[in-house]
């Protein structure tokens, strides 16, 4: 079993829609979870840390189920350019950092 | 700030070369990361140094790869007798390392090496 388990998608969207993507991971000692954004030919750009108690930015939702091992992210009222790969990054231990192979969304006008 | 250079951005080499790639992590940041992202797929870890610790080369594919970081700054990774499988994009990422567990990686903008 991978560490961090993502569903690539692709997910196709129309824009204004709410999408959401889950992770999973398998080792229960991590310790802090991250969202990445990685577009075409790009290096991956931090997203949003996930805090336990959930956390939201603006149209982005992250939460933390410790007893299931996932995360999720929300997109809210989806933009175009919200289309890229998001990445579920686990740290498992003093920064020890693992990364999903990414979920792939292309929202369409 | 500056955020994480790397150098070549771009790499063609011959099958058999060796080539080395550098990164220079953001400044104050102890701990660095080497990792690898072939087309259309996740990142691969490849090897972590922080501080003055050994590194974790748990990732390290062969014996071909080797890495170093000298002064704990700046990194380099060495790939010897280069062959077609090791075409990929190699990012650095650096992270201030603090001890807490909320502590985030910066990527640089990556070497795209490509194995003739």
């Amino acid at each position: 079993r991978k560490e961090v388990e993502q569903d690539p998608g692709p997910f196709n969207v129309p824009e204004g829609a709410t999408v959401a993507f889950n992770c999973t991971y398998s080792n229960s000692a991590s310790q802090s979870f991250f969202w990445y954004r990685q577009d075409c030919r790009k290096e991956p750009k931090l997203l949003m840390s996930v805090y336990s108690s959930g956390n939201e930015d603006g149209r982005f939702t992250a939460q933390l189920n410790r007893a299931s091992q996932y995360i999720s992210l929300l997109i809210r009222d989806s933009k175009l350019s919200d289309s890229a790969t998001y990445l579920c990054v686990v740290n498992i231990n003093n920064n020890d950092m693992r990364f999903g192979a990414g979920t792939r969304l292309t929202v369409k006008p | 700030g500056a955020g994480v250079s790397q150098s070549p951005s771009n790499k063609v080499t011959e099958k058999g070369k060796d080539v080395e790639l550098r990164c220079d992590p953001i400044s104050g940041h102890t701990a660095l990361y080497w990792y690898r992202q072939s087309l259309g797929q996740g990142l691969e870890f490849l090897i972590y140094f922080q501080g003055n610790s050994a590194p974790d080369k748990s990732g390290l594919p062969s014996d071909r790869f080797s890495a170093e970081r000298t002064g704990g700054s700046v990194s380099t990774l060495t790939i010897q007798r280069t062959q077609q499988e090791d075409s990929a994009v190699y990012l650095c990422a650096s992270s201030l390392d603090s001890g807490s567990p909320t502590d985030t990686q910066y990527f640089g903008p990556g070497t795209r090496l490509t194995v003739l």
